[in-house]
């Protein structure tokens, strides 16, 4: 089965870091560039970076430049999101999707980790 | 706020056909395809319509797209109870150079 499972989401302290993972199965993994989306509680769908299929290219949203960073190893199936400085901004639903080779569109989404920031 | 911009809310009963408009600019909508996508709350989007118009495998047809300059819109022909949930569109922008979504539109079945 196709899928994308997603980890690491919690309680965390304003100020402090986070590391999201997300696993891949069912595909291959190394062909496709994948997104991380966000959805803060109550609201829309937010996008907050990509990366390229060989992570040689990244983008992030003007939000999260220079506090997030987004990483993968291909040869462990699995995309990650090291996030620093979280801010109560921060909390939301975090989803990984992977990008159809068409359309930028993002055919395989995983349930979800949230992350909240509090004290 | 976003530069795409939909209805917050829509509704119809079982069997009307249902509309859901997202509005943009030449430097997203007119320029690039639009991608749909469902989410009943409390889980995942789901991938409802990509390039515009066409359909993934496993979407019923009484869904359907359509793209014309700045504008989109997707349609429900026959509404459903199970079709209540958000829908969100997506595409995007070459002046931000990066993916946008629509605010989202809450579909509510009478």
């Amino acid at each position: 089965e196709v899928q994308l499972v997603e980890s690491g989401g919690g309680l965390v302290q304003p100020g402090g870091s986070l590391r999201l993972s997300c696993a891949a199965s069912g595909f291959t993994f190394s062909s496709y560039w994948i997104y991380w989306v966000r959805q803060a509680p109550g609201k829309g769908l937010v996008w907050v970076s990509h990366i390229n299929s060989d992570g040689s290219t990244t983008r992030y949203a003007d939000s999260v430049k220079g506090r997030f960073t987004i990483s993968r190893d291909n040869a462990k199936n699995t995309l990650y999101l090291q996030m620093n400085s979280l801010s109560a901004e921060d909390t939301a639903v975090y989803y990984c999707a992977r990008v159809m080779v068409v359309a930028n569109a993002l055919d395989i989404w995983g349930p979800g980790t949230m992350v909240t920031v509090s004290s | 706020q976003s530069v795409v911009t939909q209805p917050p809310s829509a509704s119809g009963t079982p069997g009307q056909r249902v509309t859901i408009s997202c509005s943009g600019s030449s430097s997203n909508i007119r320029s690039n395809p639009v991608n749909w996508y469902q989410q009943v709350p409390g889980t995942a989007p789901k991938l409802l319509m990509h390039s515009s118009n066409q359909r993934p495998s496993g979407v019923p047809d009484r869904f359907s797209g359509s793209k014309s300059g700045t504008s989109a819109s997707l349609a429900i022909s026959g509404v459903q109870s199970e079709d209540e949930a958000d829908y969100y569109c997506a595409t995007w922008d070459d002046r931000l150079n990066g993916p946008v979504f629509g605010g989202g539109t809450k579909l509510t079945v009478l």
